[in-house]
């Protein structure tokens, strides 16, 4: 079966450059979700997309941004990286309403 | 502020053993959801549990749900060395589009 794609997998950016994450959702579903997992740490709300809308936001910080495109692909864009954003990054979702959440395996990516 | 909380952190049992978690939560609920992962790996759904269901079971997974005590608890029967991973409850906050994710129980079942 068709899982959530992410990609890319792992990613290695300089402070204060700029890196796209994108995310493939399971076919038919109509809602993504984007999450932060540093080290240790439980994932972190960012956002989340319902049918090509954003629906909500948690703590996102204002350099991040993020879209859901016609395919239902969605982007997590992020400028003015710093060292606090290495992490992995998870895109989940969902084909019901208070359904179940499918994530995909995440974008580990790393600032030096 | 955290929506999920839960305990213990970490939790080291034999092989076979039985392992429970908890989870508590600050505000309603339409459901609560249990999550498993492995190491920097994705999260991987467990089960669901809604706001008018009190006991839900699935395979060696059993899961209750107090709305009056706002918590959860999350049983694994015969615990078996596959099973040392992080477990995670998510709870909606009565909205549709914002999961909250708990602190996480770190399992260790030793073979």
């Amino acid at each position: 079966a068709a899982g959530v794609i992410q990609s890319p997998r792992h990613l290695i950016k300089e402070k204060r450059e700029t890196a796209t994450l994108k995310c493939y959702p399971i076919p038919r579903h109509d809602t993504v979700y984007w999450y932060q997992q540093g080290p240790g740490q439980d994932p972190q709300f960012l956002i989340s997309f319902y049918e090509k809308m954003q629906s909500d936001k948690g703590s996102i910080p204002d350099r991040f941004s993020a879209q859901q495109f016609s395919d239902y692909h969605s982007e997590l864009n992020m400028s003015s990286l710093e060292l606090g954003d290495s992490a992995l990054y998870f895109c989940a979702s969902s084909y019901d309403l208070y359904g179940e959440l499918f994530f995909g395996e995440g974008s580990r990516l790393t600032v030096l | 502020s955290q929506q999920g909380e839960e305990d213990p952190q970490a939790l080291s049992i034999q092989e076979g053993e039985n392992a429970t978690m908890n989870c508590s939560y600050k505000t309603s609920i339409n459901n609560l959801q249990w999550y498993r992962q492995n190491s920097g790996r994705g999260l991987v759904h467990l089960i669901l549990i809604r706001s008018n269901e009190r006991e839900k079971h699935s395979g060696r997974l059993r899961v209750t749900l107090d709305t009056s005590k706002k918590s959860s608890s999350l049983l694994i029967t015969a615990s078996r060395a596959a099973d040392t991973a992080s477990y995670f409850c998510a709870t909606d906050g009565g909205w549709a589009y914002k999961y909250i994710f708990g602190t996480g129980t770190r399992l260790k079942v030793l073979a």
